[in-house]
């Protein structure tokens, strides 16, 4: 299994709160991810980092913001939590652009 | 817009059946096709195809990409329980990576 962990596993805030999970890879790939998924939506792109400061906007970045200041981390912030944010968030990494891509066990957020 | 449609959403069947998953998908500066499963976790990799007609196989898994016709299909043959699961697939272009919304199987004993 690629090392990758996400933190919290589980997490319950109320609206309005900030959030952040973190995702951290012991595998020194250049790409990281993070991805929600819902029900009848499959998983959907939020943000993506390219390297070091390099980040760019998935297919739903609206509500989110991400950083990665060292190749191993990259955190996903929900600046003030909405209910339409309680979602399953994965990690991914990949070593490069076109290989495959590897997940983490997933963040569950529930925002009450 | 791009998109990645599976079908069927969700599928019941009894051990040894064999069963065929499809995903049919529209993008701009295609790269490659994935085929992911998905049980109670995390997605785990099960296909990468990048050209038409070249069948990839794992036991007994199979898959296939038609780049012409847009569409990839997963066979899945002999049944077990533990193939129960989501099959997600996913449709990569440039940086993005798009998923369907996958096929639920379950397979009964």
């Amino acid at each position: 299994d690629a090392g990758i962990t996400q933190s919290p596993r589980h997490k319950v805030t109320e609206t309005g709160t900030p959030v952040t999970l973190r995702c951290h890879q012991t595998e020194n790939h250049r790409y990281m991810y993070w991805y929600r998924q819902d029900p009848g939506h499959g998983l959907r792109l939020i943000h993506y980092s390219y390297g070091v400061k390099d980040t760019d906007k998935g297919e739903v970045s609206d509500g989110y913001s991400v950083s990665r200041s060292k190749t191993e981390d990259f955190l996903l912030t929900l600046e003030s939590a909405t209910s339409s944010q309680t979602s399953v968030y994965f990690c991914a990494i990949s070593a490069d652009s076109g290989n495959t891509i590897y997940f983490g066990e997933g963040s569950w957020l529930t925002v009450v | 817009e791009d998109k990645v449609v599976q079908s069927p959403l969700s599928l019941v069947v009894h051990e040894g059946d064999t069963v065929t998953l499809n995903c049919s998908y529209e993008v701009t500066n295609f790269r490659s096709l994935l085929w992911y499963k998905q049980e109670k976790k995390a997605p785990t990799f099960l296909f990468m195809l990048t050209s038409s007609g070249i069948e990839k196989k794992s036991g007994r898994l199979s898959s296939i990409l038609d780049k012409k016709e847009l569409f990839s299909i997963l066979n899945i043959t002999a049944t077990q329980t533990g193939d129960s699961a989501v099959y997600l697939c996913a449709v990569e272009n440039n940086n993005d990576m798009r998923f369907g919304a996958g096929t639920r199987l379950t397979v009964k004993p």
